[in-house]
């Protein structure tokens, strides 16, 4: 089960921008470092962000985060086709458990 | 470059037990700083966190799945496993394999290598 909430679905036209939002708690985002994910059914997910806003290398800086208190925010600018797909959050628990969001749906009209 | 491949029987029957092995080529699973674990995603759904493990070192299971769930590893074949027992339908999901940061002082974690994934359906 998902301990994170996300919104099951953001979208916008293409070259637009969408914010993805992920709620936890204390004993989750509040404390720890939250990373984000891109996964393309069929296929491995990627990590996007770690540490609450660094990018891997490979990733374009199109892709952006943010964390404040318990909740985090994952943004995409010049929204590309290419860019559809499911993204996840996730982070650790003080009580040893990974945990990770519901999900959401990004969609490029 | 690191690859990592989950394999196991795609179908299991309910109440028996599933058994799923990660291959790692491209390194090693003894390697410094990080754990390796199981994650999965049933259809429709958010991804769940099974199980990790630290090579020679603690494992960390999800408290919901923790009376069913064992994970181990296999240096010698560079190898993880997984094996959740009394499987129901509920169990029906694509299964992960994954390698991740892990500093519990800091609270960093993050997954940075996943596998393919692999479908593992129970029923009868």
């Amino acid at each position: 089960q998902s301990v994170l909430t996300q919104p099951p679905s953001v979208s916008a036209a293409p070259g637009q921008k969408v914010t993805i939002s992920c709620s936890g708690s204390s004993s989750n985002i509040g404390n720890n470092y939250v990373s984000w994910y891109q996964h393309l059914p069929g296929t491995a997910p990627k990590l996007l962000i770690y540490e609450n806003y660094k990018r891997p290398s490979g990733i374009p800086d199109r892709f952006s985060a943010s964390k404040s208190g318990t909740s985090a925010t994952l943004g995409i600018t010049g929204l590309q086709t290419g860019d559809e797909a499911d993204y996840f959050c996730g982070t650790w628990d003080s009580s040893l458990t990974g945990v990770f969001g519901t999900g959401t749906k990004v969609t490029v009209l | 470059q690191l690859q990592l491949q989950e394999s196991g029987p795609g179908l299991v029957k309910p109440s028996e037990t599933l058994s799923l092995t990660c291959s790692v080529s491209g390194g090693s699973i003894s390697s410094a700083g990080y754990h390796w674990g199981w994650v999965r995603q049933p259809a429709g759904k958010g991804l769940e966190w099974i199980a990790s493990l630290y090579h020679s070192g603690n494992s960390y299971y999800n408290p919901s799945l923790k009376n069913r769930v064992t994970i181990s590893e296999d240096a010698s074949r560079n190898q993880f496993s997984l094996k959740l027992t009394s499987v129901t339908a509920a169990d029906t999901a694509v299964y992960y394999c994954a390698r991740h940061t892990l500093v519990a002082v800091t609270g960093k974690a993050e997954f940075d290598l996943w596998g393919q994934g692999t479908l593992v359906t129970v029923s009868s």
